[in-house]
């Protein structure tokens, strides 16, 4: 059975970047599409991005083009999603999951990276 | 672009059934995924494809599409089923996974 688990909260100044870390057990990773998803407080799930390991190809939502790189290392099944310049309104839950083909739902997810920018 | 248009809350006292819609144009001819997500804790998926559940999930949980709507059941709703419900599609149009903005179900 597939699991994700990620890093720990951060605390970030705003202007900085942060990168956390998804690291998958139960499955073969390079088999599979991880996708990185965020929710603000109060708010609705907000797409970021995927990468696909075994073919290290990644697609970003428009709205963070530029500033999300996700990566992917094979070696420790891990996943990576980085986010520069930060600003308040990237403070959020960062969630990574599992895209599961062919219909594409998002299946396991990890336990959630809260992101907090402040001064 | 493409929208998914959910109630912001439904509520049910229990035993009772809940439905939460998912509308959206032609919504029918796509597939639907439906999330649970309870306070501090990340999603789950409850309904795939439309009408598949994950294993674990109770039968309880069902889900229909058709037409512009798509519509996740929960029968003999709990106290425990309290949660919000996000429903999902693949936006073809900017190749990524596109979700309603949520329904905070209340049991009563």
């Amino acid at each position: 059975q597939v699991q994700l688990v990620q890093s720990g909260a951060e605390v970030k100044k705003p202007g900085s970047s942060v990168k956390v870390s998804c690291k998958a057990s139960g499955g073969t990773f390079s088999n599979y599409i991880i996708g990185w998803v965020r929710q603000a407080p109060g708010q609705g799930l907000e797409w970021m991005g995927r990468i696909i390991p075994i073919l290290n190809i990644t697609h970003y939502a428009q709205r963070f083009q530029g500033r999300v790189t996700i990566t992917a290392d094979k070696s420790t099944s891990t996943a990576y999603m980085a986010l520069s310049s930060l600003r308040s309104e990237d403070t959020a839950v960062y969630y990574c999951a599992r895209i599961v083909s062919p219909a594409d739902w998002l299946d396991p997810w990890g336990q959630g990276t809260l992101v907090t920018v402040s001064s | 672009s493409y929208v998914l248009t959910q109630p912001p809350s439904v509520s049910v006292a229990p035993g009772q059934t809940a439905r939460i819609t998912c509308g959206g144009n032609n919504i029918g001819s796509k597939s639907v995924h439906w999330y649970q997500q309870k306070p501090g804790q990340a999603p789950v998926l409850v309904v795939y494809d439309d009408t598949d559940r994950p294993s674990g999930i109770p039968e309880r949980f069902s889900g229909s599409n058709s037409g512009n709507m798509a519509t996740l059941t929960i029968n003999r709703v709990d106290a425990g089923d309290e949660a919000d419900y996000y429903c999902q599609v693949w936006d073809n149009s900017s190749d990524h996974p596109l979700f309603g903005g949520g329904t905070k179900l209340t049991v009563l």
